[in-house]
């Protein structure tokens, strides 16, 4: 199965941009890329997910590179708000609804 | 929308105990999971169900039962509680499955098994 890595934590400051790297080198050609971010004592959040292209919302942008072994998170202005958990997550395979969780990257934002 | 609600939010058991974690979702949504998450861990999946009548186990299903009679609701019955199940239960619900939509997940279940 597809593993991702991707750092115990991170601090950005207020107001800037947070970039959240995540590496799988061992994805397959029909693994989703997925993001959810869990703050504490709730349940996790979705962010966004994406295949191949970048994607965006209006949560966050999410940027996958060329060869897809890694992607990266990027909150464009971070609040005090997404100070929490974040999760990035491979669905094993096409029309496979195993989706497991990793320890993810916890994110604290200074005011 | 109420989303997806599990109830209770808290319960402690005796080991050997039985119970079930209620979920349910007014979205109309085909896809439900159970998740469960130990302490400074990610989550794992316990089972799933992409539609009345169809479920299937996820990673941790030993210890666990699932039934779907109905779109709405996926209970988790524990059957002879035993400490190792000591953990936050989520529940979740997608409309499309993982690779083309969100999940949805309730405010999660803490039990603790004594």
């Amino acid at each position: 199965d597809a593993k991702t890595t991707q750092p115990n934590s991170m601090e950005s400051n207020e107001e800037e941009p947070v970039h959240l790297p995540c590496n799988h080198s061992t994805i397959s050609g029909t693994d989703y890329i997925h993001w959810y971010r869990q703050l504490p004592s709730q349940g996790p959040e979705y962010v966004i997910h994406g295949l191949t292209s970048n994607v965006n919302n209006r949560m966050a942008s999410l940027a996958i590179a060329e060869d897809r072994k890694s992607s990266t998170l990027i909150l464009h202005r971070a609040t005090l708000r997404d100070a929490a958990v974040y999760y990035c997550i491979l669905s094993l395979n096409f029309g496979n609804e195993k989706l497991t969780f990793g320890t993810g990257t916890r994110l604290t934002i200074i005011p | 929308n109420a989303g997806v609600t599990q109830t209770p939010k808290f319960r402690i058991l005796k080991i050997g105990q039985s119970m079930t974690l209620q979920c349910t979702q007014d979205m109309n949504h085909n896809y439900m999971y159970w998740y469960r998450q130990d302490p400074g861990m990610g989550l794992k999946l316990i089972y799933y169900s992409v539609g009345a009548g169809i479920t299937d186990k996820g990673e941790v299903p030993n210890g666990y039962n699932v039934s779907r009679s109905t779109t709405e609701d996926f209970p988790l019955r524990l059957e002879l509680a035993a400490p190792s199940q000591t953990s936050v239960y989520f529940c979740a619900s997608s409309y499309l499955g993982l690779t083309s939509g969100e999940l949805f997940f309730g405010e999660g279940s803490r039990l603790t098994v004594l």
